[in-house]
């Protein structure tokens, strides 16, 4: 989508090493997720942020970790203790109410 | 039980066939429903969203059933750009919160 961009489009990670992947979003939406998705398989949520300064575990935390300091930037860290960081991590956006959301082109992670 | 169940096919069907997704889903309190195309190694995108008295965007045709809690995705004409996964969305409110919960998608290939 315009407006969500994420950064670099591929990412490689070696053993013991944390790596971030950047979320940023010119579309003044107040809420801020980050999803997981493995081949041939659905999204599962990772962390999200519905307002600077907060954020809130999804299903599968564990290994992640994220901050939320401005409103246009939700960066996601995959750290060593995530045993199988290999995915396509998905940044989205939604302004709130019951209102869709929106996701950037995605970041695809390997392991070297 | 998963909160939203798909079908996830695949469904191959031919030019000009018209094909029918369904999805359900088990929370009564949900509240905004939303159908998401995604290609092969993309980011999912807004298809459109489904409102209660059902709605018409060219050749797809989205329900909703608030009593069987089931939404539909109708496509008529189908054409081999149609070919995708397609993602049901739900959001569902919990006090102050709204979460939105993704099925897994129905895969679906037009063939020539």
């Amino acid at each position: 989508d315009g407006g969500i961009t994420q950064s670099p489009k591929y990412l490689f990670r070696k053993e013991g090493q944390n790596v971030t992947l950047s979320c940023e979003q010119n579309l003044n939406h107040d809420a801020m997720y980050w999803y997981r998705q493995d081949p041939g398989q659905g999204l599962r949520l990772i962390y999200y942020s519905q307002i600077v300064n907060d954020f809130q575990k999804g299903d599968i935390a564990e290994g992640y970790s994220v901050s939320r300091e401005k409103k246009e930037s939700f960066p996601l860290t995959v750290t060593s203790a995530q045993k199988n960081p290999t995915a396509f991590y998905l940044c989205a956006t939604r302004t709130g109410g019951f209102q869709p959301q929106h996701f950037g082109d995605g970041t695809r992670l390997s392991i070297l | 039980r998963k909160e939203v169940e798909q079908d996830p096919g695949p469904f191959n069907v031919p030019e000009g066939a018209t094909v029918a997704f369904n999805c359900t889903y088990s929370n009564s309190a949900s509240q905004s429903f939303f159908w998401y195309r995604q290609d092969c190694r993309k980011e999912p995108k807004l298809l459109m969203s489904v409102y209660s008295s059902g709605n018409e965007d060219g050749r797809f045709t989205a329900q909703l059933n608030r009593a069987s809690q089931y939404i539909s995705l109708l496509i008529r004409d189908s054409k081999l750009s149609d070919s995708a996964t397609y993602l049901c969305v739900v959001l569902i409110s919990s006090g102050s919160a709204r979460q939105l919960t993704f099925g897994s998608g129905t895969q679906l290939t037009v063939l020539p």
